[in-house]
């Protein structure tokens, strides 16, 4: 599976655009790439998914370069209810994969 | 989105005694579903793989005779910690993944204390 690599920590403050960056140079033709949020004491909650150029929901953004060797979660205006670990996962599209978690990234949001 | 649910949601049992933790996902059929352990401010580590109808898959230096893992139907995997330990304190998560779907989904996770 394709190793990524995010930063451990990052500060933000309400209302701000808060960008994610995650990279996974070794990522396979088959890979998706996933992002996961987690509250202290509960289970991951996932927030997108994609495999090449943008993807938007009503949580998040995922901007995915054409090389596909990174990718930039991007949270619009983020609320102290933000404030969770964040992980990126590269996972291939077979059937009934384990998904390995990284350090993830700790994002703390102040008023 | 797809719903899983696990019970309890925390336990306190004492050393020695075994501790059964259910995972059941509530509105889709879990073909495969998963067991994390996860330490205070530690990363989720992946503890084996269940398959319906099948025996699990542990991951290295997960004991197998000591986490009994049981996926009896398409909606259920169970978890027993056996003769708990205190170190076997943990945050206990499951997924359940389906055919269909590229991602996975988590229950909401299982405090065990061990005293």
């Amino acid at each position: 599976l394709a190793k990524t690599t995010q930063p451990i920590s990052m500060d933000s403050y309400e209302g701000q655009e808060v960008n994610i960056t995650c990279s996974h140079n070794n990522i396979a033709t088959n890979d998706y790439i996933t992002w996961y949020q987690q509250f202290p004491s509960q289970g991951p909650r996932f927030i997108i998914q994609g495999y090449k150029t943008k993807v938007t929901n009503e949580v998040a953004s995922l901007f995915i370069p054409a090389d596909r060797k990174s990718s930039t979660l991007s949270l619009p205006r983020v609320s102290l209810s933000d404030t969770a670990v964040y992980y990126c996962l590269v996972v291939p599209n077979q059937a009934g994969t384990a998904l390995i978690f990284g350090k993830g990234t700790t994002l703390s949001v102040s008023s | 989105g797809a719903v899983v649910s696990q019970h309890p949601s925390w336990v306190i049992c004492k050393s020695g005694t075994s501790v059964k933790i259910e995972c059941r996902s509530l509105d889709f059929q879990a073909t495969t579903m998963f067991w994390y352990r996860q330490f205070p401010k530690q990363s989720l580590m992946l503890m084996a793989t269940s398959n319906e109808g099948s025996k699990a898959t542990y991951e290295q230096g997960v004991e197998k005779d000591k986490f009994l893992i049981n996926h009896a139907s398409l909606t259920l995997s169970t978890l027993t910690v056996t003769s708990a330990h205190p170190e076997d304190s943990s945050f206990y998560i499951c997924s359940a993944w389906t055919s269909g779907k590229e991602t996975q989904y988590f229950g909401p996770g299982t405090r065990l204390l061990v005293l």
